[in-house]
């Protein structure tokens, strides 16, 4: 049973638009949420958070949003540039002592020219 | 340099081989992780460690063992390698002390059991 989900496997958006990325969670306890971003042949890399304390974390052209009622989130970008083509995986987090990562299965982006 | 290496980066073996992964960081984590990751299943957690003394079992350990030689290396072995274990493979590191649990991921090694 998959704690977090991310329904999209791809999406594709032009450059200079928005694009929205999408995850939802089952797990109630989860406080504490992040997106990594993933490049072919690299590793996931730490690309933005937000405690369940907040329901936006804004970074320059990115900007999650938590919605706690619905148990979901959303990572925006703004504006969208070709280099922002990758796969993104939603992570979430619980208060217990591990606070072990659960992730999502990755939303491939692709933003065209 | 890279904080969070692994070796090998690919890696083709046989049905039934002994394999070992092995990780290294250089970014005085005390907590390391490994994690497989297969196509539409996201990153899964096999196994982590708190310190040197400390191993944990995560979400799909069956079939794997590891050892952390000392803070900064963790390893992974797959004592009997079978065709379901060809996946990426990611080992990451976290510092307990920032409480966000942010992990810092290696580039990842391709294994193909055959």
């Amino acid at each position: 049973d998959q704690q977090v989900k991310q329904n999209s496997p791809s999406l594709s958006v032009q450059e200079g638009r928005i694009s929205i990325l999408n995850c939802d969670y089952t797990n109630s306890m989860f406080d504490y949420f992040l997106w990594y971003k993933k490049y072919p042949a690299e590793g996931p890399t730490f690309l933005i958070s937000i405690s369940s304390i907040k329901d936006k974390n804004e970074d320059g052209r990115f900007t999650v949003f938590l919605n706690k009622s619905a148990k979901h989130l959303s990572l925006h970008i703004v504006p969208s540039q070709p280099g922002d083509s990758a796969v993104y995986f939603c992570a979430a987090s619980g208060s217990g002592s591990a606070r072990q990562l659960t992730f999502g299965s990755g939303t491939q982006l692709t933003v065209l020219p | 340099d890279a904080d969070v290496t692994q070796t090998p980066r690919n890696r083709i073996t046989k049905t039934g081989k002994r394999i070992m992964l092995e990780c290294s960081q250089t970014k005085g984590h005390d907590r390391m992780y490994w994690y497989r990751q297969d196509p539409g299943l996201g990153l899964r957690l096999i196994y982590y460690s708190f310190d040197v003394k400390d191993i944990n079992k995560g979400e799909i350990s069956d079939g794997y063992s590891v050892s952390r030689q000392a803070q900064a290396k963790f390893s992974l072995s797959l004592e009997s390698a079978i065709p379901n274990q060809t996946a990426l493979y990611f080992c990451a590191t976290s510092d307990s002390g920032q409480g966000r649990n942010e992990q810092f991921f290696g580039p990842g090694t391709r294994l193909t059991v055959l």
